[in-house]
């Protein structure tokens, strides 16, 4: 059964940084589509950064250049270090798995909320 | 960017009758569109994908229509945990989310 776990979610002023973990179990993220995707109420559902195997990755232009996602194969874990952090970057932050069969987001994670706030 | 608009913002249906969510690109996405349930403190849960195709375990009473532009997600006869906000989403050009359809008793 595939399962997501994030965590890593918190209050951080704005500038600060944060890194978020996501726990993968019943597949490999190695070989996976994986994607975070925010929810805020001013900004609904917004997808962040997108890494696959067989390429470099990718970032949504609201957070190009202050994220970057990364994984670690032997923990079967996905990353996010978040830099420059505004308030706009306020949200549940999920992890999802998508596969180039079902290029969307068939797999979610319960999500981890991020609070920018001075 | 492609833009996705959701009609309407709520929907008033009472549980057994039918509730038709629209679903508008700003340009055409062929058929990669899919219909996500969300419920209060939960993830999205994928509906539809490729416009009409249920996912794992989504019962029949869920369907899915379009093309293009123009997309339809119906639920034939509503039942209690339905009442939820269903989000459209394209995934021809990276993904884009629609505001969602707050479905209501």
């Amino acid at each position: 059964e595939v399962q997501l776990v994030e965590s890593g979610g918190g209050l951080v002023q704005p500038g600060g940084s944060l890194r978020l973990s996501c726990a993968a179990s019943g597949f490999s993220v190695s070989n996976s589509y994986m994607t975070w995707v925010r929810h805020s109420p001013v900004r609904g559902l917004e997808w962040v950064s997108f890494a696959y195997s067989g390429g470099g990755p990718s970032y949504a232009d609201s957070v190009n250049g202050r994220f970057t996602i990364s994984r670690d194969n032997s923990k079967n874990m996905l990353f996010l270090q978040m830099n420059s952090l505004r308030a706009e970057d306020t949200a549940v932050y999920y992890c999802a798995r998508s596969t180039a069969v079902l290029p969307t987001f068939a797999h979610w994670g319960r999500g981890t909320l991020v609070t920018v706030s001075s | 960017e492609i833009l996705m608009t959701q009609s309407p913002a709520t929907l008033s249906v009472s549980p057994g009758e039918r509730a038709t969510l629209s679903c508008r690109a700003s340009q055409s996405v062929s058929s990669n569109l899919a219909w996500f349930q969300q419920k209060p403190g939960q993830a999205p849960r994928l509906l539809i994908y490729a416009a009409s195709i249920r996912a794992t375990g989504i019962p029949a009473r869920f369907s899915g229509s379009g093309s293009g532009t123009e997309f339809t997600l119906t639920i034939s006869s509503l039942q209690s945990e339905d009442f939820a906000v269903y989000y459209c989403q394209q995934y021809s050009n990276w993904w884009t989310f629609g505001h969602g359809t707050k479905l209501e008793i």
